[in-house]
């Protein structure tokens, strides 16, 4: 079974606007990390926050985790039509990266 | 450099057939992994490797053998293809276990048909 849920399953905004999406995860981590991946595409590596870590920016991603709740949360700021694509977090526990089932953002010019 | 490259790209099989994914990498990683991707899913973990002539099992291993005989290579071996083996097969490395080598690297992807 997949540790990850994410929210929104699908997320259209304007370009400029922000985008969030948020995962939320079941048993312990060493870390969680996002990735994005563009239609057709592998995916690629987006950010990595740890388990002893509550915020990371990475340019126009901020990404936040509360261990308590078991949440994180991507935030895109002044999105851009290129930003179109699926993005997933996954929770590392032990070498071994659980996916959630993904956001698929669509940004409109 | 390359990176993760994986081969073939796409292939259609008929049920019975067996097939073998390959998976290279030329960055000297450690760990390589194979994933698979159905529509509307995350991925999930089929196999993995976390060395030269290691291997272990994923998520969803049945129906799925693989072999790590050289450290750039990670075989993905379909024995008697099923329909629901019908998916996108991705290929993914990663330094190893470090503190800055936690980040995976993906291939472009196999997308297989099962007929």
């Amino acid at each position: 079974s997949q540790q990850g849920e994410e929210d929104p399953q699908a997320l259209s905004i304007q370009e400029g606007e922000n985008a969030t999406m948020n995962c939320s995860y079941k048993t312990s981590i060493n870390n969680l990390q996002w990735y994005r991946q563009n239609s057709g595409r592998g995916l690629v590596h987006l950010i990595l926050i740890r388990s002893n870590e509550r915020e990371k920016h990475s340019g126009r991603l901020r990404v936040t985790l509360d261990t308590s709740k078991k949440s994180s949360s991507l935030l895109i700021t002044a999105s851009r039509a290129a930003d179109t694509a699926s993005y997933f977090c996954a929770t590392d526990g032990g070498g071994k990266l659980i996916f959630g089932q993904g956001t698929e953002l669509s940004v409109k010019p | 450099n390359a990176g993760v490259t994986q081969t073939p790209k796409f292939r259609v099989l008929k049920t019975g057939q067996s097939m073998t994914l390959l998976c290279a990498q030329d960055m000297n990683h450690e760990y390589m992994y194979w994933y698979r991707q159905d529509p509307g899913m995350g991925l999930r973990l089929i196999h993995y490797s976390v060395g030269e002539g290691t291997t272990a099992k994923g998520e969803v291993p049945d129906g799925y053998n693989v072999s790590r005989l050289k450290k750039q290579n990670f075989l993905l071996g379909l024995e008697s293809a099923a329909p629901s083996q019908t998916s996108v097969y991705f290929c993914a490395s990663r330094p190893g276990w470090t503190l800055t080598g936690e980040t995976q690297y993906f291939g472009p992807g196999t997308r297989l048909l099962v007929l």
